[in-house]
């Protein structure tokens, strides 16, 4: 009964790969969200999604892009991975993108880039 | 734009007793605030928010905030803190413009001592 659910849970890869982390949602929400937390648990927003259309895009390198293939689902895929990209990884929903949506977050994804 | 400053990066205090987490905030139009708290290897989970009316909310486990707009302040605080508040806490403030985005400020450790 997770409401956002988040694979892998930890994700360990060479400089130079292409990987993907996917979320999925069932809470019947409209936005999803990818969040980056450093090491420092600074959290920064990278993207939002509000019924699969495009919303927030921060300034964000071009190696990330997220896919939403339907409201429920917020896909992350990295290319060419560095090692400044080590960081966890949090989706995130919310119902609509007022002011009274509060966020529910995944559980994370810890990436180690080596 | 936002901006979000929590002025303890740490905060270690003993069972039972009182504590408050502090946090400032910039904006130049008018804001809502909440607090997250993340416990260690989760996603953040809301705690609180204030979006208008009474300046003092409650959160179900006995912490509370205060929205003072003259300080642009929203400290939180609990009056007896158990071991189990031990956590990362963060206070966030989501904008009526700008795709209501939601901006976090670094977090505060609170370490709850026995």
């Amino acid at each position: 009964d997770t409401a956002v659910s988040q694979t892998p849970k930890y994700l360990v890869t060479q400089m130079g790969n292409d990987k993907s982390i996917k979320c999925e949602q069932n809470l019947g929400h409209d936005t999803m969200y990818w969040y980056k937390q450093d090491s420092k648990k600074f959290l920064k927003i990278m993207f939002s999604y509000n019924n699969k259309e495009l919303i927030i895009n921060e300034t964000v390198p071009n190696r990330f892009s997220p896919k939403s293939p339907d409201k429920a689902h917020l896909n992350l895929h990295i290319n060419s991975l560095e090692l400044g990209d080590s960081a966890v990884y949090f989706c995130a929903s919310s119902l609509g993108r007022g002011p009274n949506s509060p966020l529910h977050f995944g559980n994370g994804t810890r990436l180690t880039v080596t | 734009a936002q901006s979000v400053t929590q002025l303890d990066s740490q905060v270690p205090v003993f069972e039972e007793a009182p504590v408050e987490l502090r946090c400032n905030y910039s904006s130049s139009v008018s804001v809502y605030l909440f607090w997250y708290v993340q416990y260690p290897n989760q996603g953040l989970q809301l705690l609180l928010k204030y979006l208008s009316g009474s300046t003092l909310v409650e959160s179900i486990n006995g912490f509370e905030a205060e929205f003072n707009k003259s300080q642009t302040s929203f400290h939180l605080r609990k009056p007896s803190v158990h071991i189990s508040d031990t956590a990362e806490y963060f206070c966030a403030v989501r904008g009526v413009t700008g795709g209501f985005k939601t901006i976090f400020g670094a977090g505060t450790r609170l370490f709850v001592k026995a």
